[in-house]
């Protein structure tokens, strides 16, 4: 089946600074990949997604990049504040089947 | 506010009890998908519900089963519980019932097995 990996798992980052979070799937048929941020105590809130047909995507301070021949895609996020300090997760979807990364934790350090 | 509605928020109980979750989709959703997070084992999928029929199965135990009733709303059924049960069990609903749309999650149910 597919398999997610994320790197990397802590990332701190000053105010203002960008950061990105990378991962990679095993499965080249995966044909959609969200991301999602989890606040503590909440549900993971889909921020930006992308299909397989799309090579980047963006809104505002955040974009999502996609290399099917690689089979990986990125997280970027410019200008960081601190409420941008959560647990991201990337996750890609085949078929019937959607799987999420480890998580990063993202700290933004005033 | 997702929209989607998991109770309880929290649930308390010892090995071989069996539990009932419950979720609300968001208005208009007719795609229900349960998961389960752990701290060693991340956010795994389980299973998802749409408009009633069961659609998709993921790393689901026999001990788990869940059902979607005529209003939408789900019931995940934890039975035989176990220590390792423990974890936060999350709700999701989709408006189609491809696994490869956006998914809105509910703050989900925190499980602690004693």
């Amino acid at each position: 089946g597919e398999n997610v990996e994320q790197h990397p798992s802590t990332l701190s980052v000053q105010e203002g600074d960008s950061a990105v979070i990378k991962c990679t799937y095993s499965d080249s048929a995966s044909n959609y990949f969200p991301w999602y941020k989890q606040e503590l105590g909440k549900g993971p809130q889909l921020i930006i997604d992308i299909r397989s047909n799309v090579g980047e995507k963006k809104d505002q301070r955040i974009a999502v990049t996609l290399n099917k021949t690689a089979k990986h895609f990125s997280l970027h996020i410019t200008e960081t504040q601190p409420e941008d300090s959560a647990v991201y997760f990337c996750a890609a979807s085949i078929n019937n089947d959607m799987r999420f990364g480890a998580g990063t934790r993202l700290t933004v350090k005033p | 506010d997702s929209g989607v509605t998991q109770t309880p928020k929290h649930l308390i109980t010892a090995t071989g009890q069996r539990v009932t979750l419950r979720c609300s989709p968001r208005s208009g959703d007719l795609s229900v998908y349960w998961y389960q997070q752990s701290l060693d084992q991340g956010l795994q999928f389980l299973i998802q519900y749409y408009n009633g029929e069961e659609r998709a199965k993921g790393n689901i135990l026999e001990r788990f089963s869940a059902q979607q009733f005529p209003d939408l709303h789900s019931e995940l059924n934890l039975s035989s519980l176990e220590l390792g049960d423990s974890a936060l069990y999350f709700c999701a609903s989709s408006d189609t019932g491809s696994v490869s749309q956006p998914q809105h999650f509910g703050d989900g149910t925190r499980l602690s097995i004693l």
